[in-house]
C-alpha cells in the first residue's frame, strides 16, 4: 500500500522568502507523485506532477518539486513567495490501480501562512 | 458553467433528513470521484465511478448512497447522517483510460459542499 507524509502542519514566511514543503511517500517502486492547492473555499488545484524523468519538475505558479529516491521525498519550492500563494497544500502519490488509473493517496496537508 | 461544478455549496441537515448533492463536470471527462475532506484529516475517497459503473466505495457506511446516471453527474444521497460526518465533500473528475490500460490522468475538483450535520 502506498502512503505519503507532510511532517508539516503550518509553514509562515514572509513575503518574498524563499519555501519549501516537505513530502515523504512510502511505495516500492517509483510512484506517481503529485503537489495539490486548495485555496480557501475552492477545490483541489494541481499544481505540478511526475511521472518519471527529469527529476526537477515545474508546476503553475512559479512552484517546482525534485524527486529525490533515495530519500522517498518530493519537496515543493519556490524561491520568492507572494501573499495569494497562502492556502493548504496537499502532497499525493498514485500507485495503487483502481479501474482504469492510479488513484492518489493525500497526504494530511500543509497550511502555508504568508506574512506581511 | 465550465470545469466541475457542485451544488448546494452549504448544507445544514438534522440527523433525521434526507438530502443529495450534486456533483455536474464539462469536461467530457469519463469518471468522476466524491471525497470527504475532514478537518486536520487526510483527504478520503469515498466513491469511484469510472464509465459509470462503481469500482470502488471504500467501506462508506450505507448512509452515503451514490449514484452516477451518466458521465456528467454524481449524486451523494444522504440520510440517518451523524454529526461526525460533517465535513466538506469533494467532487472530482477525470478521462480515464478504458480496455485495462494504465494510465495517470489529472483529477479536477469542484469546490466542494460544506455538510454540517446537527
Amino acid at each position: 500500500a502506498q502512503s505519503v507524509t507532510q511532517p508539516d502542519i503550518h509553514i509562515t514566511v514572509s513575503e518574498g522568502a524563499s519555501l519549501e514543503l516537505r513530502c515523504n511517500y512510502s511505495y516500492g517502486a517509483t510512484p506517481y507523485l503529485f503537489w495539490y492547492v486548495q485555496s480557501p473555499g475552492q477545490g483541489l488545484q494541481l499544481l505540478l506532477k511526475y511521472f518519471s524523468g527529469d527529476t526537477l519538475v515545474q508546476g503553475i505558479k512559479g512552484f517546482e518539486a525534485e524527486f529525490k529516491r533515495s530519500q522517498s521525498s518530493f519537496n515543493l519550492r519556490k524561491p520568492s513567495v507572494h501573499w495569494s500563494d497562502a492556502a493548504e497544500y496537499f502532497c499525493a502519490v498514485g500507485a495503487d490501480k483502481t479501474g482504469g488509473s492510479y488513484i492518489p493517496t493525500f497526504g494530511r496537508g500543509t497550511s502555508l501562512i504568508v506574512h506581511p | 458553467e465550465t470545469g466541475v461544478t457542485q451544488t448546494p455549496r452549504h448544507l445544514v441537515m438534522g440527523m433525521t433528513n434526507k438530502k443529495s448533492l450534486k456533483c455536474e463536470q464539462h469536461l467530457g471527462h469519463n469518471a468522476m470521484y466524491w471525497y470527504k475532506q475532514s478537518a486536520k484529516k487526510p483527504l478520503e475517497l469515498m466513491f469511484v465511478y469510472s464509465l459509470e459503473e462503481r469500482v470502488e466505495n471504500n467501506s462508506v457506511p450505507s448512509r452515503f448512497s451514490p449514484e452516477c446516471p451518466n458521465s456528467s453527474h454524481l449524486f451523494l444521497h444522504l440520510h440517518t447522517l451523524q454529526p461526525e460526518d460533517s465535513a466538506l465533500y469533494l467532487c472530482a473528475s477525470s478521462q480515464d483510460a478504458s480496455g485495462g490500460a494504465s494510465s495517470y490522468n489529472e483529477q479536477f475538483f469542484g469546490p466542494g459542499t460544506r455538510l454540517t450535520v446537527l
